[in-house]
């Protein structure tokens, strides 16, 4: 069956350290892979996609994420964290010849300490 | 900037209400989505529309109805509300279908079922 991991319901990093969401997916082909943020109270916004191309994927905010086929992973990382970062993250998996198909994780909450 | 707006943020029904759940979107989409979102499960699509009086269900469409007489306007029914319908739902809108595009989320609507 076709899915997305979010394999951890809570990520804890102090303020300035690096953070690394993960994010593992399980969709035949070449799928297209996204993250969305959402803070509290708020719908998601759209912070990064991957299409084609170079692996490493800049977004909002100064996140960035990195596409690894072998292991079908796309995980979100920021090298300095922000208290302003603490939110709630979803991974999103679109098939790339199913346009009616996309699939979310169950969302991974960033908690930045100062 | 896109702007998708939700018709409540807060509702509450009884068991076997009518329940109307209304979208907006005012930056000419022809895709707009309906979500939910529980805590663990992540977004799940209930109903999706590419065009007007167009639709297409989504991963769980029981219980749900949806409407789109116009272009900016994409309505969820529950035709007779039941407390496992009580969860946050979510309006999105997308430009046409390429399967890269990115989601523009409303800001959500709570919705209790007593």
């Amino acid at each position: 069956a076709q899915s997305v991991a979010q394999p951890e319901d809570q990520v804890n990093v102090a303020e300035g350290n690096p953070l690394t969401v993960k994010c593992t997916y399980s969709v035949s082909g070449n799928p297209y892979l996204f993250w969305y943020v959402q803070y509290p109270n708020r719908g998601l916004q759209f912070l990064l996609k991957y299409i084609t191309g170079d692996n490493l994927v800049k977004g909002s905010y100064g996140f960035e994420a990195e596409f690894n086929k072998s292991q079908t992973s796309f995980h979100l990382k920021k090298p300095s964290a922000l208290v302003s970062d603490s939110a709630l993250y979803f991974c999103a998996v679109r098939d790339r010849y199913n346009f009616n198909k996309f699939y979310f994780g169950s969302g991974t909450k960033l908690n930045v300490k100062p | 900037d896109v702007k998708v707006t939700q018709s409540s943020r807060y509702l509450v029904k009884r068991t076997g209400e009518k329940v109307f759940l209304e979208c907006v979107q005012d930056m000419d989409h022809e895709n707009m989505f309906w979500y939910r979102q529980d805590p663990g499960l992540g977004l799940r699509l209930i109903y999706f529309s590419y065009d007007v009086k167009m639709k297409e269900k989504g991963d769980i469409p029981e219980g749900y109805s949806v409407s789109r007489e116009k272009k900016e306007r994409f309505s969820l029914i529950l035709e007779s509300a039941s407390t496992n319908q009580t969860s946050m739902y979510l309006c999105a809108s997308s430009r046409p279908r390429t399967g890269t595009e990115t989601q523009y989320f409303g800001p959500g609507t709570r919705l209790l079922v007593l």
